[in-house]
Parts: structure tokens; sequence; C-alpha cells
């Protein structure tokens, strides 16, 4: 059974401050690692698609990493803000990306 | 350039009715997955179909439940008999199937049983 786990489960956070939270997965058949940003009222969408052992994705202020061998990834964010409060969800694609599972989420509260 | 449509967003069944609920992928997308979210709970995978084909349907309940993707048309996720438990959002989501997987989801369609 494939088990994508995520934590922590909520982090409340001042603006400014700067943050991280882990997803860990199956290290065995990698195929990648896809990290999305779902907020409130709104279908989930992708924020980075990881493939390749050590790579590491940023967008803005929002950046992860990718260790394939230990099965994890850290999404971090710097200098939090307000409009980036939303539940941050790792997924990962088995069977050649056939089944996705998704971890159950981080929920991030950003206080201004 | 339209995404993943959904529909209905919002459905009221009472118990022992029938749920339908609507996908329409995006536009060169053939692979299409359903998740159900449980009140504070993540998305759980329900079932994976590609055109005319389910693929994996390791995630919905055996009775019931049951899922389609014509040729033609929308992919359809289809609840007999309702219960109070199947409340919940169902989303919609497709890929094309030939990249790394990356997923485009719908809006959701929540269903409220009574």
């Amino acid at each position: 059974i494939l088990n994508v786990e995520q934590s922590p489960q909520s982090l409340h956070v001042q603006e400014g401050d700067s943050t991280n939270f882990t997803c860990s997965f199956p290290s065995s058949n990698f195929y990648a690692l896809h990290w999305y940003r779902w907020e409130t009222a709104k279908s989930p969408e992708a924020l980075f698609v990881m493939t390749l052992n050590g790579d590491e994705k940023k967008k803005g202020r929002i950046s992860a990493t990718l260790n394939t061998k230990e099965g994890y990834s850290y999404l971090y964010i710097k200098g939090s803000q307000p409009e980036d409060s939303a539940t941050y969800l790792c997924a990962f694609p088995s069977s050649g990306g056939f089944k996705t599972i998704f971890g159950a989420g981080t929920r991030l509260f950003v206080k201004a | 350039n339209a995404g993943v449509m959904q529909n209905p967003r919002h459905l009221v069944r009472r118990r022992g009715q029938e749920a339908r609920l609507r996908c329409s992928p995006m536009k060169g997308h053939s692979h299409v997955y359903w998740y159900r979210q449980l009140p504070e709970e993540g998305l759980k995978f329900m079932v994976y179909l590609q055109k005319e084909n389910i693929i994996d349907e390791s995630g919905m309940p055996k009775e019931r439940f049951s899922a389609e993707f014509p040729k033609e048309g929308p992919s359809i996720l289809r609840i007999q008999q309702v219960v109070r438990g199947d409340s919940a959002a169902y989303f919609c989501a497709s890929w094309t199937g030939t990249d790394t997987g990356e997923l485009f989801f719908g809006e959701g369609s929540r269903l409220t049983v009574l």
C-alpha cells in the first residue's frame, strides 16, 4: 500500500516568517513527486513537478527540494504572506503516473 | 482554453437516490482521475480512467459506485442508493498521459445526502 505522509498537519505563522514542511513517499519505483497549492473554495493547482534526485525548484518565494533515495521532499516558503495561506499537497504518481496518491496536506495559516 | 469542468457544483440527494457527477477534461487530455475529499481529510484516490477504459479502480467502494469515460462526452461518476456517508466533495483531474503526470483539477462537485 502506497503511503504519502505530510507533516505538519497544520502550521500557523506570522507574516514575514519563513517556513517549511515535509513530504515523505516510497523511495522505490520513483517516477515523480508533485507539489500542489490548494486555496479554500478553489481547486488544487500544481506548483512543482520534480523528477530527479537532488532537484531544487523555485517559484518566487516558494522552493522545493527532492531526495528520492531517502524518500522525502521539502517545501520552503520564504517571508510568508497572508496570500500564502492554503493547503499544500504533495502527490506521488506511481506505476508510471497511472495512479497518483496524495498526502493529507499541510494547512498553512499566515497571520498579518 | 477551458480547464477541467465539473458539474453540478452542488448536488443534494435524499438517501436511496442516485447521484451523477460529470467531468469534462481539459482539451487534449484523455486521462481522468476521480478523488473524494471527506470533511477534514485530503484527497482520496477513487478511480483512474482512460477513454473507454477503467485503468485502476482500487479506491472505489465495491458497491454502489461506478465510473465511466465514454468515447464521446464527459466522464461520469455514479453513486447509486446514496447514504449520508457519501456526502463529500468529489474532484476530477485530468492529464495528457504522456508527460510527467501533472494533474489539472476541476472545482469539484459537493454532494450532500439528506
